[in-house]
């Protein structure tokens, strides 16, 4: 069965600040890893993928798999990154998308 | 259209009445997703349709809800005798394929109180 696991509900950082927003997942073959992102008043959209290896808005994951996590990370938090953060998983083939249970990240001036 | 489109954006019905949503996915997208969010409960997984293939229902909280995708475009989500603990924003999404090359693309969800 496929779970992801976001341990941290509401995460609070100061501008300038570095950032980390955890992700555990669970998932017996080689899962596909997302990070997606909900702004004020906006839809969810995708922010990153683990096949990428790419770096979006300053933010990068890397997937850990001894670790069987993905968590999501910035060097330098600023104020437009306050947002809710899912953390999702693909199993192989055509498989549903699964999400974590969401991060509120809020940055403080 | 350019995107995701679902209606109503936002509904109030009385507890014990039937709902429906609709969802307007991107054309040409095969797989179609239902996610229910809720506070405290993040995105919970509802029902996934791709293709042809029998749609994968287990995410359904119960026998009150169903969902159905009709000549593989619309999809119109059920909510049976609705009940308090049904309000919630109830999101769509496509994508062109399912597998991790397809990004999935969201609605703006449909907001469902059940008063």
């Amino acid at each position: 069965a496929q779970r992801v696991t976001q341990p941290e509900k509401l995460l609070s950082v100061f501008k300038g600040a570095p950032v980390e927003l955890k992700c555990n997942y669970s998932y017996s073959g080689s899962p596909e890893l997302f990070w997606y992102v909900q702004y004020s008043r906006q839809r969810l959209q995708l922010l990153l993928r683990h096949i990428s290896r790419e770096s979006i808005k300053g933010f990068t994951a890397d997937l850990n798999k001894g670790e069987t996590s993905f968590h999501l990370k910035k060097p330098f938090a600023q104020e437009e990154d306050s947002a809710m953060y899912y953390c999702a998983l693909s199993g192989q083939g055509a498989q549903k998308l699964v999400f974590g249970q969401g991060t509120r990240l809020t940055i403080n001036p | 259209g350019a995107g995701v489109s679902q209606s109503p954006s936002n509904k109030v019905t009385e507890k014990g009445k039937d709902v429906e949503l609709r969802c307007d996915p991107i054309s040409g997208h095969t797989a179609l997703y239902w996610y229910r969010q809720s506070l405290g409960q993040g995105l919970e997984f509802l029902i996934y349709f791709q293709g042809n293939s029998a749609p994968d229902k287990s995410g359904l909280p119960s026998d009150r809800f169903s969902a159905e995708r009709t000549g593989g475009s619309v999809s119109t989500l059920t909510i049976q005798r609705t009940q308090q603990e049904d309000s919630a924003v109830y999101l769509c999404a496509s994508s062109l394929s399912p597998g991790s090359g397809n990004t999935i693309y969201f609605g703006e969800g449909s907001w469902l109180t059940v008063v």
